[in-house]
């Protein structure tokens, strides 16, 4: 299994451009994330998707939008990319085990982006 | 707003001695607790997890939880530079999503 991929690995961007980075996991995980991680900061939760056909927003959506047309695939697109989008993005999957517990989050290797 | 705090870094201890790392949540609902191990660059990856109150024990690292006082921590045994990196909780509600601390930056000095 390849796990959670995500392409690119790098990108620079001008203000105003917009561009979808690629998410995909193998692992038949109903559950998708995507993150944003600033220096020095923790995760921050851009958008999620709990199966095809469902997202919705966390806390940092603005700027932002998803789809979930598979299983497999969460993109994420940017539209009119802003200096304070730059950042490094994380793709996250994981499965529902029981009532109550989730499993653990396996994450892509991530995108470093950066808007000038 | 839910809030994890974890202790500020960076932390440095020589190497063979005791990591504690520590975490406060705010939301007293929450369920799942766990912490995962970021190198520089690189993306997070899960170290331990745990559920119920008391400690759990998994190699050189011990999770210890107390809903009580909303408090988690990790033990890191016998530290080795290799451990060197930033330590992120993570704690999540059922229904609800995951929310992750600023994390700790550990250095582990030869």
């Amino acid at each position: 299994n390849a796990g959670v991929t995500q392409t690119p690995k790098f990108r620079i961007l001008k203000i105003g451009q917009s561009m979808t980075l690629q998410c995909a996991q193998d692992m038949n995980h109903n559950y998708m994330y995507w993150y944003r991680q600033d220096p020095g900061m923790g995760l921050k939760l851009i958008y999620y998707s709990v199966g095809a056909g469902i997202t919705d927003k966390g806390e940092v959506p603005n700027g932002y939008n998803v789809s979930r047309s598979t299983t497999e695939d969460f993109p994420l697109r940017l539209e009119l990319a802003a200096p304070s989008q730059t950042s490094v993005y994380f793709c996250a999957s994981s499965r529902r085990q029981g009532a109550l517990f989730y499993n653990e989050q396996f994450f892509g290797p991530g995108t470093r982006l950066t808007v000038l | 707003q839910k809030e994890v705090e974890q202790n500020s870094g960076p932390l440095s201890v020589p190497e063979g001695a005791i990591a504690s790392l520590n975490c406060t949540y705010s939301d007293r609902g929450s369920q799942s607790f766990f912490w995962y191990r970021q190198y520089s660059g690189k993306s997070p990856e899960l170290i331990m997890f745990i559920y119920s109150n008391g400690d759990k024990e998994d190699g050189r690292f011990t999770a210890q939880l107390n809903k009580a006082s909303q408090y988690v921590s990790l033990l890191i045994r016998d530290s080795q530079p290799s451990d060197s990196a930033t330590y992120l909780c993570a704690v999540h509600n059922y229904g609800q999503n995951f929310v992750f601390g600023p994390g700790t930056r550990l250095s582990v000095l030869p």
